[in-house]
């Protein structure tokens, strides 16, 4: 079973509507969370981390349950400018660091 | 603004031959990563440096190795490429210490690397 685990996708979603989707992740000492963002043959950059208590940048929303283990990202609002892959990170300490990353979900806004 | 340079952006090489991929930062990290990302696979640890002349393996060393003589350059090396070493390759950096974390990660646009 993969460490880090998302449906690969694609999401094809209309412009305007909202979309989500989860990560789930097998270590329960996993201890950060974090949502990167991919565009077709460009490098990650760090869309927003994800905190206990869940958090919003702009239309973009992140939860954590650590109960289920899994992460989740909504988009509200979609811009075609959204399309994208969404990669999932997990971050834990066990015997060193480790930074594990999910295959991505890839998104699709349609006009 | 972080400025993580790699050197070559498409290559095309041979089996067998020697290839280096070369990562330049300008932010005075004291971490740099080179990852590979291939298609439905998360990305992958190949090596990291927390300083220089210091390499550790990551999760998929086997067919590398690096180099790493200054603080802003590490070099990928791939001393006798292999078909199955296609893949893109992405050199990132990071603060070292405890600002280390996975928020902190700064990549290079990568490399794409066919292997014929």
């Amino acid at each position: 079973r993969k460490e880090v685990e998302q449906d690969p996708g694609p999401f094809n979603v209309p412009e305007g509507a909202t979309v989500a989707f989860n990560c789930t992740y097998s270590n329960s000492a996993s201890q950060s969370f974090f949502w990167y963002r991919q565009d077709c043959r460009k490098e990650p950059k760090l869309l927003m981390s994800v905190y206990s208590s869940g958090n919003e940048d702009g239309r973009f929303t992140a939860q954590l349950n650590r109960a289920s283990q899994y992460i989740s990202l909504l988009i509200r609002d979609s811009k075609l400018s959204d399309s994208a892959t969404y990669l999932c990170v997990v971050e834990f300490m066990d015997s060193n660091y480790q930074l594990i990353w999910g295959a991505g979900t890839k998104l699709i806004i349609k006009p | 603004d972080v400025k993580v340079t790699q050197s070559s952006r498409y290559l095309v090489k041979r089996t067998g031959e020697k290839v280096f991929l070369e990562c330049v930062q300008d932010m005075d990290h004291e971490n740099m990563f080179w990852y590979r990302q291939d298609p439905g696979l998360g990305l992958r640890l190949i090596y990291f440096s927390y300083d220089v002349k210091m390499k550790e393996k990551g999760d998929i060393p086997e067919g590398y190795s690096v180099s790493r003589e200054k603080k802003e350059r590490f070099s990928l090396i791939l001393e006798s490429a292999s078909t199955n070493q296609t893949s893109m390759y992405l050199c990132a950096s990071s603060p070292g210490g405890s600002t280390y974390s996975g928020n902190t990660i700064y990549f290079g646009e990568g490399s794409w690397l066919t292997v014929v």
